[in-house]
């Protein structure tokens, strides 16, 4: 089946503008993650949705950035006022069940802030 | 102190080869465990997962669990230019989020 995927796969900012990425999970996928992942760096986790509910949101890095998944299945990350320190891949997971289950990852949106 | 670390690398073998990568973590609460591969410019994939101590494996893959050492490793046989990558730990605390290292590059040599 399809796997998770992710829109847009690049994305150039001018400091200071709004971005929202887009991320579509494995169909019937619970969880649904965004990790941020600088060069040479691992995935860093920012936010967890169980179904339509942010369960956690304690690695976004301020109120400039935004997550939402109204309906419990497509999820929109938004970052307000970009910053050059936003610059990074954005990564979406999604998981079947809550709790340990294995994680699989879209093919990220590489945000450049300029 | 990072909660999961790996070897520095990078790591070069030759062809046909076994690569041994190595992680540790330092909660000792952690469940699960799992190695994702990630090609250069591309995202992590999940080729691993080991939930309980001892050897798990998956065709030319073994990972290694050992819970009280708090270490988790990785086995690759055989290795394949095609195995070139590098090679992320990544370990589940018991809730949902995942830690990463910051991975291992491997280069096979051919």
């Amino acid at each position: 089946g399809a796997g998770v995927s992710q829109s847009p796969r690049y994305k150039v900012a001018k400091r200071g503008q709004d971005v929202a990425l887009r991320c579509d999970p494995i169909s019937g996928h619970v969880s649904l993650f965004w990790y941020q992942q600088a060069l040479g760096q691992g995935p860093e986790f920012l936010t967890y949705f169980q179904n339509e509910a942010q369960l956690d949101k304690s690695g976004l890095p301020s109120d400039r950035f935004f997550a939402e998944r109204p309906e419990g299945s497509v999820s929109t990350l938004k970052i307000q006022r970009t910053q050059q320190e936003d610059s990074a891949v954005y990564l979406c997971a999604s998981s079947y069940g809550t709790g340990s289950y294995e994680q699989y990852f879209g093919p990220g949106t590489r945000l450049t802030v300029t | 102190q990072k909660e999961v670390e790996q070897n520095s690398g990078p790591l070069s073998v030759p062809e046909g080869a076994i690569a041994s990568l190595n992680c540790t973590y330092s909660d000792r609460g952690s469940q699960s465990f799992f190695w994702y591969r990630q090609y250069s410019g591309k995202s992590p994939e999940l080729i691993m997962s080991i939930y309980s101590n001892g050897d798990k494996e998956d065709g030319r893959f073994t990972a290694q669990l050992n819970k009280a050492s708090q270490y988790v490793s990785l086995l690759i046989r055989d290795s394949q230019p095609s195995d070139s990558a590098t090679y992320l730990c990544a370990v589940n605390g018991g809730d949902y989020k995942l830690s990463f290292g910051a991975g291992t590059t491997v280069t096979v040599r051919a």
